[in-house]
C-alpha cells in the first residue's frame, strides 16, 4: 500500500465550478502538507503549504487538513480555464528532513 | 532570489548512448538537491538526492547515476540508455518553510526520449 493515495482523475469541470482534490495518507508521522500545480511540460510549482489541521485559504484556493482522518483536500472556487493542470499532493514528517512523499497527481481540465 | 536551471530542455537519444543532464542552482548555498523522473501521466519518482558535495543517495536501482561536483551543481548520467529511461527529468532543491516543514522547488525539466 502506498503511503499517499490521491484521487486519480482525470477531472473535467465547467468554468466557475468548485473543484475538490483529495489525498489520503497512512503515515501518522506526516505533519507537513503541500499542494503542487504542474502545467503541461513544466516543473511543479508549490501552490499551498500547511502544517496544522483545519483550513488555510489563499485567494480562490483552500487547503484543508484532517489529521485525525489522515485526509487532505484542495478546494478551488470559481475555477478558471487557467487552473487546468495536474495537481499533486505532497507531505513529509519531521524525521524525513526535506524529502517529500508525493501523490500520483490528479489532472484537472476546466472547460470555458 | 533563488533560481534553478536545467539543460537541455529536450533530448532525443538512441538506445545504448550515454546521457548527461545538468542542474544548477543560483542564489543559495549548500542546498539539498533532488533528481526525479516523471513518466507520462504519472507521479514523481525520486531517483537521487544529495545533501552536499560528493554525497549522493540512490533511491531506485537502475542504470542511472548522479554526481555533485560543486555545491550548486547536480548531474544525472547514464553510460547506456534504455528505452525505459524515457521520461521527464526534474531537478529540485529544498527550502525550509514556516513551522519546520520543507518545500521543494523544481526546475523546468528535461524531456528525454530514447529511441
Amino acid at each position: 500500500q502506498k503511503e499517499v493515495e490521491q484521487d486519480p482523475g482525470p477531472l473535467s469541470v465547467p468554468e466557475g465550478a468548485i473543484v475538490s482534490l483529495n489525498c489520503t495518507y497512512s503515515n501518522s508521522a506526516f505533519q507537513y502538507f503541500m499542494w503542487y500545480r504542474q502545467y503541461s511540460r513544466k516543473g511543479p510549482e508549490l501552490l499551498m503549504y500547511t502544517y496544522s489541521s483545519g483550513n488555510k485559504e489563499d485567494g480562490r484556493f483552500t487547503a484543508q487538513v484532517d489529521k485525525s482522518s489522515k485526509y487532505i483536500s484542495l478546494f478551488i472556487r470559481d475555477s478558471q480555464p487557467s487552473d487546468s493542470a495536474t495537481y499533486l499532493c505532497a507531505m513529509s514528517a519531521p524525521t524525513s528532513g526535506s524529502r517529500l512523499t508525493f501523490g500520483e497527481g490528479t489532472q484537472l481540465t476546466v472547460n470555458p | 532570489s533563488q533560481t534553478i536551471h536545467q539543460w537541455p530542455a529536450t533530448l532525443v537519444q538512441p538506445v545504448g548512448s550515454p546521457l548527461s543532464l545538468e542542474c544548477t542552482v543560483e542564489g543559495t548555498s549548500n542546498p539539498n538537491l533532488y533528481w526525479y523522473r516523471q513518466a507520462a501521466g504519472r507521479g514523481l519518482q525520486l531517483l537521487f538526492y544529495s545533501v552536499g558535495i560528493g554525497q549522493i543517495s540512490s533511491e531506485v536501482p537502475q542504470n542511472l547515476s548522479a554526481s555533485r561536483p560543486q555545491d550548486r551543481q547536480f548531474i544525472l548520467s547514464s553510460k547506456k540508455l534504455l528505452l525505459s529511461d524515457s521520461g521527464f527529468y526534474l531537478c529540485a532543491w529544498s527550502v525550509g518553510l514556516a513551522g519546520g516543514g520543507w518545500g521543494q522547488f523544481f526546475g523546468p525539466g528535461t524531456r528525454l526520449t530514447v529511441l
